[in-house]
């Protein structure tokens, strides 16, 4: 079966340091991956997402990237957090068209509080 | 973009109570899944159905394409049901991006 895993699970960091989120999925390969955020008591919105290593798609323009060194792993950096980059942040995957189901599924989440 | 509108915004029931959740989208979709958002942060799949009906325990959801919208119905609820309940749709476009509801925050009273 697939897993998906995020770390940290929480963190605190001061304004302006740096971020690196990482997201790892087990049991399936080439899978679609995404990258979401949620403020406090609202929706997720999506970040970015990727189809295949390399390959990135941002959705909102921000002060965060995101990377795909390897094909189940997903990361979400900043050179230089700010206050707004707050809140609850979560990976996805879905299977390639063709090669399973539609759904998507969730990690469990990192919350960044930014100080 | 496509729109999603989720009502009631807020519900509070007593355990053993049953209750309708609805999901609006404004644009056909290719996927629609409910989810159920843990105290802990976790999205828990509930349901995935862009048409038809689907039952699951104590949860069933309905979705009328043609008419936009789905409907999650909880019966009897249990205190554990507590969290807040998002809708999200993929429209049309093979990128499998959802799109999500504000979400309906459901607290089940002992």
């Amino acid at each position: 079966s697939q897993t998906i895993h995020q770390w940290p699970a929480t963190l605190v960091q001061p304004v302006g340091s740096p971020l690196s989120l990482e997201c790892t999925v087990e049991g399936t390969s080439n899978p679609n991956l995404y990258w979401y955020r949620q403020a406090a008591g609202r929706g997720l919105q999506l970040l970015f997402y990727s189809v295949g290593i390399g390959q990135i798609s941002s959705e909102v323009p921000q002060n965060l990237s995101a990377s795909r060194p390897q094909d189940r792993q997903f990361i979400l950096s900043s050179k230089k957090l700010l206050l707004s980059d707050s809140g609850f942040y979560l990976c996805a995957w879905t299977h390639l068209p063709g090669q399973g189901g539609y759904e998507q599924y969730f990690g469990p989440g990192t919350r960044l509080t930014v100080t | 973009g496509i729109q999603v509108e989720q009502s009631p915004p807020d519900l509070i029931l007593q355990e053993g109570a049953n209750s309708t959740l609805r999901c609006n989208f404004s644009d056909s979709v290719n996927n629609l899944q409910w989810f159920h958002q843990n105290p802990w942060g976790q999205l828990i799949n509930l349901f995935y159905i862009p048409s038809g009906t689907k039952q699951n325990g104590r949860l069933s959801a309905t979705t009328v394409a043609t008419e936009r919208y789905s409907l999650l119905y909880i019966s009897s609820s249990q205190t554990t049901d507590s969290g807040v309940y998002f809708c999200a749709v993929e429209p049309p476009s093979n990128d499998y991006k959802l799109s999500f509801g504000a979400g309906t925050t459901v607290t089940v009273r002992a």
